[in-house]
C-alpha cells in the first residue's frame, strides 16, 4: 500500500512567520506534488518535482517555494506566510508514465492569522 | 485553456439512485481523465479513469462516459449508496500526468 504521510494535519501560524510542511512517501516514486485545496476552486498545483532537486513551477508558485533533497520527502516552504494562504495542503506522489495514478497524502489545514 | 468545469457544486441522490456529476475541457492534448474520491478528513484518492481513445469504462457501480467530439465526460454511480457521500473531482492530465487540472469538485449526498 502506498503511504504518503504529512507532518502535521492542522497548523495555525501568524502573519509573516516561515512555514515548513513536510511531505513523506514510502514507495520510492520519482514524482512528487503540492496542491492546495479551497472550495469552489478544486485543487491547484503549487509546485512539482520529478527527480531529487528537481522542481519545476505549477500554477500557483508564487510565495511559495519547494525542497526535494531526498527521494522520498518534498517540502513546501511559505517564505513569510500571509492570510490567503490559509487553505489545505495536500501532498501527492505518483510514478513516471505508467497510469499517471497521484497518491495523495490525508492533507494540512493551515491557518494564517 | 487549462481549465476543466464540473457540475454541479452538489448532488443530492435518493439510496438506489443514479449519481451523475458532468465535466467539460477544452484542451485537446489531454490524455487521461480520472476522477477521484475525497472523504472528510483524507486525501483524494483515484476511483476510476479513462483514456480518450475509448468511449466508456465501468468499473463496479462506477462508470466514465467519455464524449471526445464534445469534449465532455461523465461520472454514473449506479444504485448509489451513503457510503458513496463523498466530495467527487474529475481531472484532465497531460505530459505523462505532471500536468493535472482538477474540476471544482462535486458534494454527493446520498439520502439513506
Amino acid at each position: 500500500d502506498v503511504k504518503v504521510t504529512q507532518s502535521s494535519r492542522y497548523l495555525v501560524k501568524r502573519t509573516g512567520e516561515k512555514v515548513f510542511l513536510e511531505c513523506v512517501q514510502d514507495m520510492d516514486h520519482e514524482n512528487m506534488f503540492w496542491y492546495r485545496q479551497d472550495p469552489g476552486l478544486g485543487l491547484r498545483l503549487i509546485y512539482f518535482s520529478y527527480d531529487v532537486k528537481m522542481k519545476e513551477k505549477g500554477d500557483i508558485p508564487e510565495g511559495y517555494s519547494v525542497s526535494r533533497e531526498k527521494k522520498e520527502r518534498f517540502s513546501l516552504i511559505l517564505e513569510s506566510a500571509s492570510t490567503n494562504q490559509t487553505s489545505m495542503y495536500l501532498c501527492a506522489s505518483s510514478i513516471p508514465g505508467g497510469s499517471y495514478e497521484q497518491y495523495f497524502g490525508p492533507g494540512t489545514r493551515l491557518t494564517v492569522t | 485553456q487549462q481549465q476543466v468545469k464540473q457540475s454541479p457544486q452538489s448532488l443530492i441522490v435518493q439510496k438506489g439512485g443514479i449519481s451523475i456529476i458532468n465535466c467539460a475541457y477544452e484542451n485537446t492534448a489531454f490524455d487521461y481523465f480520472p476522477w477521484y474520491q475525497q472523504f472528510p478528513g483524507k486525501g483524494p484518492a483515484l476511483l476510476i479513469a479513462i483514456r480518450p481513445d475509448v468511449s466508456e469504462k465501468k468499473e463496479g457501480r462506477f462508470t466514465i462516459s467519455f464524449n471526445k467530439s464534445a469534449k465532455q465526460f461523465s461520472l454514473h454511480i449506479m444504485d448509489s449508496q451513503p457510503g458513496d457521500s463523498a466530495t467527487y473531482f474529475c481531472a484532465a492530465s497531460i505530459g505523462g500526468g505532471f500536468k493535472t487540472i482538477f474540476g471544482a469538485g462535486t458534494r454527493l449526498f446520498v439520502k439513506a
